[in-house]
């Protein structure tokens, strides 16, 4: 995953944008990968996952792509709404190996500007 | 339908005192997850549960950190003697977990905890 730290990237997009969140990870043997959301004083909650066999998947206006060769991961949002502003986070494992526990990057950011 | 509860919402108290943290899953999951958010170390995962079975503590800061699983609608978890250093916001997720069936974790909306 991500490295952590105090300050979260953040991305800043009008209203009716379009949003892409990026997210590197650093395990080449995770086999699922999910994006969640989290709002203030909220868990996080789920939005989409992806198995490894996989290099894209839609769901209602948001969009996941997996590129295993660099290792990256990313959200695309469509038509981004004042309600979509939250931290989100990528997050991995390997289930594979019966491992279940999710690995959890630092998070971004994403402002909607009115 | 009812999703991961937790309780307390907030707990404040003195360093030394016990604290328990509790936690009831969505029913029909088998799986349950205790994580804990810092500003610092992110998202960071203590303890998980399979049927009731602890199968992954390595995240357990110390002995003065423990969890239980005595049925499946209900975890604690127990921090005795608290720390400063142990204010966060705790997280409880659950999940139905079946080998490549595996369903996604659903998370609570945590416990601030701050120690004095």
């Amino acid at each position: 995953g991500e490295s952590v730290g105090l300050h979260l990237p953040t991305l800043s997009v009008q209203e009716g944008d379009n949003s892409i969140i990026n997210c590197a990870y650093s395990n080449s043997a995770s086999d699922y990968f999910i994006w969640y959301k989290q709002e203030s004083g909220k868990g996080p909650q789920f939005i989409i996952d992806i198995r490894s066999n996989m290099d894209k998947r839609q769901g209602q206006r948001v969009t996941v792509l997996l590129n295993k060769t660099v290792k990256h991961l990313s959200l695309q949002i469509a038509a981004t709404q004042p309600g979509d502003s939250a931290v989100y986070f990528c997050a991995e494992n390997m289930r594979n190996t019966g491992r279940r526990a999710l690995t959890f990057g630092s998070g971004t950011r994403l402002q909607v500007q009115p | 339908d009812a999703g991961v509860i937790q309780s307390p919402r907030h707990e404040v108290t003195e360093m030394g005192q016990e604290v328990t943290l509790r936690c009831k899953p969505i029913s029909g999951h088998n799986s349950l997850f205790w994580y804990r958010q810092t500003m610092m170390r992110g998202l960071e995962l203590l303890i998980y549960f399979n049927n009731n079975v602890p199968i992954d503590d390595s995240g357990m800061p110390e002995d003065r950190f423990s969890a239980k699983m005595p049925n499946a609608s209900f975890s604690t978890l127990k921090i005795q003697p608290s720390e400063p250093r142990d204010s966060a916001v705790y997280f409880c997720a659950s999940s139905f977990s079946a080998g490549v069936r595996d369903q996604p974790q659903h998370f609570g909306d945590g416990t601030r905890l701050s120690i004095l």
